[in-house]
C-alpha cells in the first residue's frame, strides 16, 4: 500500500533553533496536511495544503506542498518547548472521504 | 463546541476477548474514521463512516468491524483480541461533505492493553 517517509525520525535541539522535517511518498497527493501530537492526545492539525507548490505559514510553522505532489516539508522557526511532541505528515488521495495516510512521526524534544 | 469525545479512555482485556470502543463526533459532523495507533506501524486509517455506511475501509482484517448510528455516534468492534491488537485507537470527525478537503478532528483515543 501507499507509504509516506518521514524523516527525521527524532531531533533534539536548543530553543530558539529552527526545526525542519520531510516527507516524501511514491504516491501523488491532492492534500499534504501537517499534526502535532502531544502525550495523551489526539493529532491537532497545524497546517493543510491543497496545491502543487503552495507554501503556507501558521504563525513560527511554514510548509510547503512540493512541485510533485509527492512531498512536503515543515519548518519550525525559532523553537520553544511547548513545541515538544511528535510531528505526523498525512497525505490525503483523492477526494473528501478517503483515507489519510501518515508518516511514522517526528519526535521533536526541546532543551531551553 | 464540544469535542470529539471518546470512550472508554483505557481499557484491558485478555487474549480472545472481545471489545466495543465508541466515538461521539463534534456536532453536525456526519464522517466518523478511526485510526489504530502503535509504535512500530504508526497511524493506520481502519475505516469511515458517513450517513451510517462504512464509505472507506483500511487493510484490516475483519475482526475489526464499526458502525455508525442515525445520530453520527459511532462503535467500532475487535472481536477475538490477539496481543498486537494493543494500540491506541483513535476517532476522527469531520463534516464529511464532499469538498477538496474536510478537515478531521481527533479524539483523545482509547488505550487498549491486551494481555
Amino acid at each position: 500500500g501507499q507509504q509516506l517517509n518521514q524523516s527525521p525520525q527524532s531531533m533534539f535541539i536548543q530553543e530558539g533553533e529552527d526545526v525542519s522535517m520531510n516527507c516524501t511518498s511514491s504516491s501523488i497527493f491532492n492534500t499534504w496536511l501537517w499534526y502535532k501530537q502531544d502525550p495523551g492526545e489526539g493529532p491537532v492539525l497545524l497546517i493543510a495544503l491543497y496545491k502543487a507548490g503552495e507554501l503556507t505559514s501558521n504563525g513560527r510553522l511554514t510548509a510547503q506542498f512540493g512541485i510533485t505532489r509527492k512531498d512536503s516539508f515543515l519548518n519550525i522557526s525559532a523553537s520553544i518547548p511547548s513545541d515538544v511532541g511528535i510531528y505526523f505528515c498525512a497525505g490525503q488521495l483523492g477526494q473528501a472521504g478517503t483515507a489519510l495516510i501518515f508518516g511514522k512521526g517526528t519526535t521533536l524534544s526541546v532543551s531551553s | 463546541k464540544a469535542g470529539v469525545t471518546q470512550t472508554p479512555r483505557y481499557l484491558i482485556k485478555t487474549r480472545g476477548q472481545q471489545v466495543t470502543l465508541s466515538c461521539s463526533p463534534i456536532s453536525g459532523h456526519r464522517s466518523v474514521s478511526w485510526y489504530q495507533q502503535t509504535p512500530g506501524q504508526g497511524l493506520q486509517f481502519l475505516f469511515e463512516y458517513f450517513s451510517e455506511t462504512q464509505r472507506n475501509k483500511g487493510n484490516f482484517p475483519g475482526r475489526f468491524s464499526g458502525r455508525q448510528f442515525s445520530n453520527s455516534r459511532s462503535e467500532m468492534n475487535v472481536s477475538t483480541l490477539e496481543l498486537g491488537d494493543s494500540a491506541l485507537y483513535l476517532c476522527a470527525s469531520s463534516l464529511g461533505t464532499f469538498a477538496v478537503y474536510n478537515e478531521q478532528f481527533f479524539g483523545p483515543g482509547t488505550r487498549l492493553t491486551v494481555l
